[in-house]
């Protein structure tokens, strides 16, 4: 299968730092990334969908200001969490779609972020 | 009704035996199914694909779908406890710029 690399694996960070977190396709390229937040023994919870080149779409209650998405090129996605809170600190998973192929998806490593 | 319906278990069956895990869907336009498995704070790693009704076996996994019931299924042999880890359904329309509908997922133990 396709292979997502996601960086870094895990990060711990003060309170009101920003945080950001790649997610690249190392072997294909990715006209769509999603982003992902989930809690311990729960469910992948989508954020956004990131298509390249243009604006990421938000889910219902995802607050687009703090949780900031770049998808400047096939092979690369960011997200940027913003003024990081305890509350923040989660499992965050990227996964992308590549324009040939089915419409699968690969998931990173996924990113555990620790917010002191 | 959810989307995607998926017993979260635990599961626990004996090395060797056959794990048969199940999903529901309610959405018709559904016609591509996924199983991803995922171990303890890693990602999901894709399984199985299939977009038609029917079984599909790749070695000691099958994923099975049936569309008339709205129903699917992955089937484990000769399970290991190394296939102890939590295993997620997926499903998303027959089109590339759709989302992907996620189960919660079910978490199996393989007993030694």
């Amino acid at each position: 299968g396709a292979v997502v690399s996601q960086h870094p694996s895990w990060v711990i960070c003060k309170s009101g730092t920003s945080v950001k977190i790649e997610c690249r396709s190392l072997d294909f390229q990715a006209t769509t990334m999603f982003w992902y937040r989930q809690f311990p023994k729960q469910s992948l919870m989508l954020m956004a969908t990131s298509n390249e080149g243009s604006k990421a779409t938000y889910e219902q209650g995802v607050e687009k200001d703090k949780f900031l998405i770049n998808h400047a090129s096939l092979t690369l996605s960011t997200l940027t969490v913003t003024s990081a809170h305890p509350e923040d600190s989660s499992f965050y998973i990227c996964s992308a779609r590549g324009e040939q192929g089915g419409t699968e998806a690969f998931f990173g490593q996924g990113t555990r972020l620790t917010v002191v | 009704q959810k989307e995607v319906e998926q017993d979260p278990g635990p599961l626990s069956v004996p090395e060797g035996a056959i794990v048969s895990l199940n999903c529901t869907y309610s959405n018709s336009a559904f016609q591509y199914f996924m199983w991803y498995r995922q171990y303890s704070r890693k990602g999901p790693e894709l399984l199985m694909y299939t977009y038609s009704s029917g079984n599909k076996e790749d070695g000691r996994f099958t994923a099975q779908v049936d569309k008339s019931s709205k129903y699917i299924s992955l089937f484990i042999r000769d399970s290991q406890p190394s296939d102890s880890a939590t295993y997620l359904c997926a499903m998303s329309v027959m089109n590339r710029d759709d989302k992907i509908i996620f189960g919660k997922g079910t978490r199996l133990h393989i007993l030694p």
